[in-house]
Protein backbone atom coordinates (compact mmCIF):
# COMPACT_ATOMS: atom_id res chain seq x y z
CA UNK A 1 0.00 0.00 0.00
CA UNK A 2 1.46 3.68 -0.80
CA UNK A 3 1.70 5.97 1.97
CA UNK A 4 3.81 7.91 4.14
CA UNK A 5 5.17 6.61 7.31
CA UNK A 6 7.40 8.45 10.34
CA UNK A 7 8.61 6.84 12.93
CA UNK A 8 8.67 6.54 15.91
CA UNK A 9 5.61 7.35 17.08
CA UNK A 10 6.86 8.65 20.12
CA UNK A 11 10.50 10.07 21.11
CA UNK A 12 12.15 11.19 24.14
CA UNK A 13 15.05 13.53 24.42
CA UNK A 14 17.33 14.54 27.22
CA UNK A 15 17.80 18.49 26.84
CA UNK A 16 20.97 18.98 24.82
CA UNK A 17 20.88 16.04 22.26
CA UNK A 18 20.11 16.79 19.00
CA UNK A 19 17.27 13.95 17.52
CA UNK A 20 16.42 13.10 14.32
CA UNK A 21 12.26 12.11 12.78
CA UNK A 22 11.98 9.71 10.02
CA UNK A 23 9.64 10.31 6.85
CA UNK A 24 9.61 7.98 4.60
CA UNK A 25 6.94 7.84 1.25
CA UNK A 26 6.52 5.14 -1.33
CA UNK A 27 4.17 7.42 -3.10
CA UNK A 28 6.37 9.11 -5.74
CA UNK A 29 5.59 12.47 -4.79
CA UNK A 30 8.47 15.37 -5.50
CA UNK A 31 7.16 17.72 -2.76
CA UNK A 32 7.86 16.84 0.95
CA UNK A 33 7.07 19.00 3.84
CA UNK A 34 7.75 18.86 7.89
CA UNK A 35 5.66 20.90 10.20
CA UNK A 36 5.09 21.20 14.12
CA UNK A 37 1.94 20.97 15.87
CA UNK A 38 1.28 22.54 19.33
CA UNK A 39 -1.63 23.26 21.21
CA UNK A 40 -4.06 25.86 19.50
CA UNK A 41 -1.19 26.75 17.09
CA UNK A 42 -2.54 24.91 14.27
CA UNK A 43 0.53 23.55 11.75
CA UNK A 44 3.94 25.55 11.06
CA UNK A 45 5.88 24.96 8.26
CA UNK A 46 9.28 24.41 9.59
CA UNK A 47 11.10 22.89 5.93
CA UNK A 48 9.99 21.86 2.86
CA UNK A 49 11.77 20.35 -0.28
CA UNK A 50 10.40 20.17 -3.89
CA UNK A 51 12.90 17.89 -5.47
CA UNK A 52 15.62 15.60 -4.42
CA UNK A 53 18.76 17.71 -3.04
CA UNK A 54 16.83 20.96 -2.35
CA UNK A 55 15.14 22.47 0.46
CA UNK A 56 13.72 25.70 2.17
CA UNK A 57 12.84 27.13 5.69
CA UNK A 58 9.69 27.40 6.54
CA UNK A 59 8.44 29.79 8.84
CA UNK A 60 9.96 28.15 11.88
CA UNK A 61 13.34 26.66 11.15
CA UNK A 62 15.67 28.17 13.94
CA UNK A 63 17.06 25.10 15.58
CA UNK A 64 16.03 22.39 12.79
CA UNK A 65 17.75 20.64 10.34
CA UNK A 66 17.18 18.36 6.89
CA UNK A 67 18.33 16.44 4.03
CA UNK A 68 16.72 15.35 1.00
CA UNK A 69 19.24 12.79 -0.87
CA UNK A 70 16.60 10.52 -2.12
CA UNK A 71 13.12 11.38 -3.15
CA UNK A 72 11.58 8.90 -0.40
CA UNK A 73 13.20 10.26 2.70
CA UNK A 74 13.13 13.81 4.17
CA UNK A 75 14.63 13.31 7.74
CA UNK A 76 14.34 16.05 10.22
CA UNK A 77 17.15 16.66 13.00
CA UNK A 78 15.79 18.44 15.74
CA UNK A 79 19.03 20.15 17.25
CA UNK A 80 20.11 21.30 20.76
CA UNK A 81 19.53 25.06 19.58
CA UNK A 82 16.00 24.33 19.57
CA UNK A 83 14.52 25.63 22.96
CA UNK A 84 11.13 24.48 23.05
CA UNK A 85 10.93 20.85 21.02
CA UNK A 86 8.87 19.51 22.47
CA UNK A 87 5.59 19.21 19.98
CA UNK A 88 3.89 16.72 17.91
CA UNK A 89 5.72 16.54 14.43
CA UNK A 90 4.02 15.82 11.05
CA UNK A 91 5.52 15.13 7.52
CA UNK A 92 3.72 15.17 4.66
CA UNK A 93 4.16 14.85 0.79
CA UNK A 94 2.51 16.21 -2.12
CA UNK A 95 2.58 15.51 -6.10
CA UNK A 96 5.28 17.94 -7.56
CA UNK A 97 2.07 19.93 -9.00
CA UNK A 98 0.11 22.16 -8.16
CA UNK A 99 -3.10 22.97 -5.94
CA UNK A 100 -3.19 18.91 -5.13
CA UNK A 101 -3.57 17.18 -2.00
CA UNK A 102 -0.79 16.67 0.76
CA UNK A 103 -0.83 13.16 2.34
CA UNK A 104 0.07 13.28 6.02
CA UNK A 105 2.41 10.47 7.95
CA UNK A 106 0.48 9.73 11.71
CA UNK A 107 3.02 12.12 13.22
CA UNK A 108 6.02 11.69 15.73
CA UNK A 109 5.95 12.98 19.39
CA UNK A 110 8.54 14.16 20.68
CA UNK A 111 9.12 15.08 24.33
CA UNK A 112 12.33 16.56 25.93
CA UNK A 113 12.48 15.28 29.21
CA UNK B 1 2.60 34.92 3.29
CA UNK B 2 -0.55 33.95 3.70
CA UNK B 3 -2.57 34.07 6.60
CA UNK B 4 -5.68 31.51 7.18
CA UNK B 5 -8.04 32.93 10.15
CA UNK B 6 -10.32 30.11 11.13
CA UNK B 7 -13.41 30.22 13.75
CA UNK B 8 -15.13 29.17 15.98
CA UNK B 9 -12.18 27.19 17.90
CA UNK B 10 -14.72 24.92 19.77
CA UNK B 11 -18.06 24.24 17.77
CA UNK B 12 -20.74 21.68 19.57
CA UNK B 13 -23.79 20.51 18.27
CA UNK B 14 -26.31 18.10 18.89
CA UNK B 15 -26.22 14.50 16.49
CA UNK B 16 -28.60 15.11 13.35
CA UNK B 17 -28.18 19.36 13.14
CA UNK B 18 -25.30 20.48 11.21
CA UNK B 19 -21.96 22.57 11.85
CA UNK B 20 -20.54 24.92 9.93
CA UNK B 21 -16.65 26.18 10.22
CA UNK B 22 -15.38 29.38 8.58
CA UNK B 23 -11.84 30.56 7.27
CA UNK B 24 -10.71 33.47 5.74
CA UNK B 25 -7.33 34.12 3.89
CA UNK B 26 -4.94 37.48 2.81
CA UNK B 27 -3.19 36.27 0.11
CA UNK B 28 -5.29 37.21 -3.09
CA UNK B 29 -3.51 34.77 -5.68
CA UNK B 30 -4.66 31.60 -3.12
CA UNK B 31 -6.75 29.48 -5.56
CA UNK B 32 -6.57 25.65 -3.83
CA UNK B 33 -8.39 25.58 -0.56
CA UNK B 34 -8.37 22.24 1.37
CA UNK B 35 -9.89 21.13 4.61
CA UNK B 36 -8.71 18.13 6.76
CA UNK B 37 -9.74 15.82 9.47
CA UNK B 38 -7.51 15.11 11.98
CA UNK B 39 -8.12 12.44 14.85
CA UNK B 40 -6.37 12.29 18.54
CA UNK B 41 -3.02 11.28 18.03
CA UNK B 42 -3.10 10.54 14.23
CA UNK B 43 -2.15 12.80 11.27
CA UNK B 44 -4.74 14.97 9.67
CA UNK B 45 -6.76 13.30 6.64
CA UNK B 46 -8.31 15.29 3.51
CA UNK B 47 -12.16 15.31 3.56
CA UNK B 48 -12.98 17.44 0.71
CA UNK B 49 -10.92 20.69 -1.41
CA UNK B 50 -11.99 23.13 -3.40
CA UNK B 51 -10.17 25.45 -6.53
CA UNK B 52 -10.83 28.77 -7.22
CA UNK B 53 -12.88 28.42 -10.68
CA UNK B 54 -15.84 27.05 -8.24
CA UNK B 55 -17.91 28.21 -5.37
CA UNK B 56 -18.98 25.25 -4.25
CA UNK B 57 -18.26 21.34 -4.25
CA UNK B 58 -20.01 18.55 -2.24
CA UNK B 59 -19.48 15.39 -1.31
CA UNK B 60 -22.13 13.20 0.12
CA UNK B 61 -22.80 15.27 4.15
CA UNK B 62 -19.88 17.84 3.47
CA UNK B 63 -19.91 20.68 1.52
CA UNK B 64 -17.33 23.81 1.06
CA UNK B 65 -18.31 26.79 -0.43
CA UNK B 66 -15.86 29.81 -1.49
CA UNK B 67 -16.36 33.35 -1.82
CA UNK B 68 -13.26 34.60 -3.63
CA UNK B 69 -14.02 38.49 -3.46
CA UNK B 70 -14.18 38.01 0.32
CA UNK B 71 -11.65 35.64 0.39
CA UNK B 72 -13.66 33.41 2.57
CA UNK B 73 -14.39 29.81 2.37
CA UNK B 74 -16.56 27.54 4.73
CA UNK B 75 -17.25 24.12 5.50
CA UNK B 76 -20.26 22.15 5.80
CA UNK B 77 -21.11 18.72 7.57
CA UNK B 78 -24.99 18.24 7.74
CA UNK B 79 -26.70 15.51 9.71
CA UNK B 80 -23.98 15.56 12.38
CA UNK B 81 -23.05 11.73 13.37
CA UNK B 82 -20.62 10.95 16.55
CA UNK B 83 -17.64 9.98 14.54
CA UNK B 84 -17.76 13.27 13.37
CA UNK B 85 -16.20 14.50 16.07
CA UNK B 86 -12.30 15.62 15.52
CA UNK B 87 -10.14 18.93 14.68
CA UNK B 88 -10.94 20.10 11.42
CA UNK B 89 -8.12 22.44 9.95
CA UNK B 90 -8.66 24.90 6.89
CA UNK B 91 -5.98 25.81 4.34
CA UNK B 92 -5.30 27.78 1.33
CA UNK B 93 -2.56 27.57 -1.20
CA UNK B 94 0.13 30.34 -1.49
CA UNK B 95 3.62 30.47 -2.81
CA UNK B 96 5.79 27.96 -3.84
CA UNK B 97 3.43 25.22 -3.44
CA UNK B 98 2.98 25.42 0.10
CA UNK B 99 -0.46 25.19 2.18
CA UNK B 100 -1.04 27.69 5.16
CA UNK B 101 -3.18 26.16 7.66
CA UNK B 102 -5.87 27.88 9.89
CA UNK B 103 -5.14 27.06 14.16
CA UNK B 104 -7.92 24.30 14.03
CA UNK B 105 -11.55 23.67 15.14
CA UNK B 106 -12.78 21.17 17.52
CA UNK B 107 -15.93 19.87 16.68
CA UNK B 108 -17.85 18.02 19.22
CA UNK B 109 -20.96 15.94 18.48
CA UNK B 110 -23.25 15.56 21.57
CA UNK B 111 -25.19 12.24 21.27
Amino acid sequence: DGGITQSPKYLFRKEGQNVTLSCEQNLNHDAMYWYRQDPGQGLRLIYYSQIVNDFQKGDIAEGYSVSREKKESFPLTVTSAQKNPTAFYLCASRPGQMNTEAFFGQGTRLTVV
Amino acid sequence: GENVEQHPSTLSVQEGDSAVIKCTYSDSASNYFPWYKQELGKGPQLIIDIRSNVGEKKDQRIAVTLNKTAKHFSLHITETQPEDSAVYFCAASYGNNRLAFGKGNQVVVIP
